[in-house]
């Protein structure tokens, strides 16, 4: 089955203990990347990365690292985490068709991560 | 520039009635915009999507409505069912970019 895995679903930490949340996709997309959810404001991108070691910061950055070593996997990681990072994260992976059609995003069910 | 706008916040309809939401956002080089649908404890899935060379794109009870001029889009639900009650989010984006900007949601509850 094609699908974007998260783990874990749900994590309480506390301030300033290192995590990463894992992203994994099994459908050979090039693109990934990380959105926050939060109540009234949508989904915010992260992070994004078009494949392998290409990574780029999206609209709210700080406070938060990625990396790329691999294409089906694509870690978040929150070296110090504080409170305003509570949040509902989602990753999401796209195949990559050059610059003329965008196409769907595929979702990870989601980690509610609680920082207190 | 780079937001869009959603509304209702929050849209409570009639089984069997319809559903419409709506979106306008201010880049006019977004040329993809897509709607999500979302239930609780899950990620946003394609639910339906159009391009800026259509005004309309239908599938089944779905349709997307698309005003160039306006910039503006609305999903409209007909026939709305109990099961379509969940969270629907636009979004934009730019060919090339695969960067979707999101609207803020709307939480849909269908009564039976």
């Amino acid at each position: 089955e094609a699908q974007v895995t998260q783990n874990p679903r749900y994590l309480i930490t506390v301030t300033g203990k290192k995590l990463t949340v894992t992203c994994s996709q099994n459908m050979n997309h090039e693109y990934m990347s990380w959105y926050r959810q939060d109540p009234g404001l949508g989904l915010r991108q992260i992070y994004y990365s078009m494949n392998v070691e290409v990574t780029d910061k999206g609209d709210v950055p700080e406070g938060y690292k990625v990396s790329r070593k691999e294409k089906r996997n694509f870690p978040l990681i929150l070296e110090s985490p504080s409170p305003n990072q509570t949040s509902l994260y989602f990753c999401a992976s796209s195949p990559v068709r050059g610059p003329v059609r965008n196409t769907e995003a595929f979702f990870g069910q989601g980690t509610r991560l609680t920082v207190v | 520039q780079q937001q869009v706008k959603q509304s209702p916040q929050s849209l409570i309809v009639q089984k069997g009635g319809i559903s419409i939401i709506n979106c306008a956002y201010e880049n006019t080089a977004f040329d993809y915009f897509p709607w999500y649908q979302q239930f609780p404890g899950k990620g946003p899935a394609l639910l339906i999507a159009i391009r800026p060379d259509v005004s309309e794109k239908k599938e089944g009870r779905f349709t997307i409505s698309f005003n160039k001029s306006a910039k503006q889009f609305s999903l409209h639900i007909m026939d709305s069912q109990p099961g379509d009650s969940a969270t629907y989010f636009c979004a934009a984006s730019t060919s090339g970019t695969y960067k979707y900007i999101f609207g803020t949601g709307t939480r849909l509850k269908v009564l039976a």
